[in-house]
């Protein structure tokens, strides 16, 4: 079985400009999970979706918004990017949000 | 969510047994201990989890103390590949849940 798979890896962006980042869920899980992960912290929980619906939200403004796909892949998106929005992004999945979440290598934004 | 105190750091010698402490002394009755760890530059990765009863599986063990106020991930034989930041989650186990990561333990095996 396949893991749960992030794009791009790496991406630079301006201040004020807008970023959408992709990640492909394990088959199986119905469940995506997006996390923030600033330099020398641990991960901070942004947002998460159960069948297309966003299911729980932790304390991000509403710039940052998100999707999930009939196949449960999903998408991140930031507008007006700021710089303290340059982190490791992460994306989990899990089979209908039960037991161990399975994480992608994440998608590292810089903001110039 | 329960909150967890976990130390900072911690070194362990190749080859011997490596236990991660953590504190959760708020946890309620249906909060599950969960254990991830994150490699440097990777994503973190699931290693186990426990309600009320020791757990093990391939990777550690998990020894939760009878009050459920703490509980210690044991690597029994600790290699060069643990070498790895150590989170220790508690949660709900159903429901909008989510993890809610501190800045864990940093495991350092040491030859």
């Amino acid at each position: 079985e396949t893991g749960v798979t992030q794009s791009p890896t790496h991406l630079i962006k301006t201040r004020g400009q807008q970023v959408t980042l992709r990640c492909s869920s394990q088959s199986g899980h119905n469940t995506v999970s997006w996390y923030q992960q600033a330099l020398g912290q641990g991960p901070q929980f942004i947002f998460q979706y159960y069948r297309e619906e966003e299911n729980g939200r932790g304390n991000f403004p509403p710039r940052f918004s998100g999707l999930q796909f009939p196949n449960y892949s999903s998408e991140l998106n930031v507008n007006a990017l700021e710089l303290d929005d340059s982190a490791l992004y992460l994306c989990a999945s899990s089979k209908d949000r039960l037991y161990g979440y399975t994480f992608g290598s994440g998608t590292r934004l810089t903001v110039v | 969510d329960a909150k967890t105190t976990q130390p900072t750091s911690m070194d362990c010698a190749e080859g011997r047994a490596a236990n991660l402490p953590c504190n959760h002394s708020t946890i309620s009755g249906n909060e599950y201990v969960y254990w991830y760890r994150q490699i440097h530059s990777q994503g973190p990765q699931y290693i186990i989890h426990g309600l009320k009863n020791n757990e093990t599986n391939e990777m550690a063990s998990l020894i939760i103390t009878e009050d459920r106020k703490s509980s210690t991930l044991i690597l029994p034989h600790a290699t060069l590949r643990d070498t790895a930041v150590y989170y220790c989650i508690v949660r709900v186990g159903t429901g909008a849940n989510n993890l809610f990561f501190g800045t864990g333990t940093r495991l350092t095996v040491i030859p």
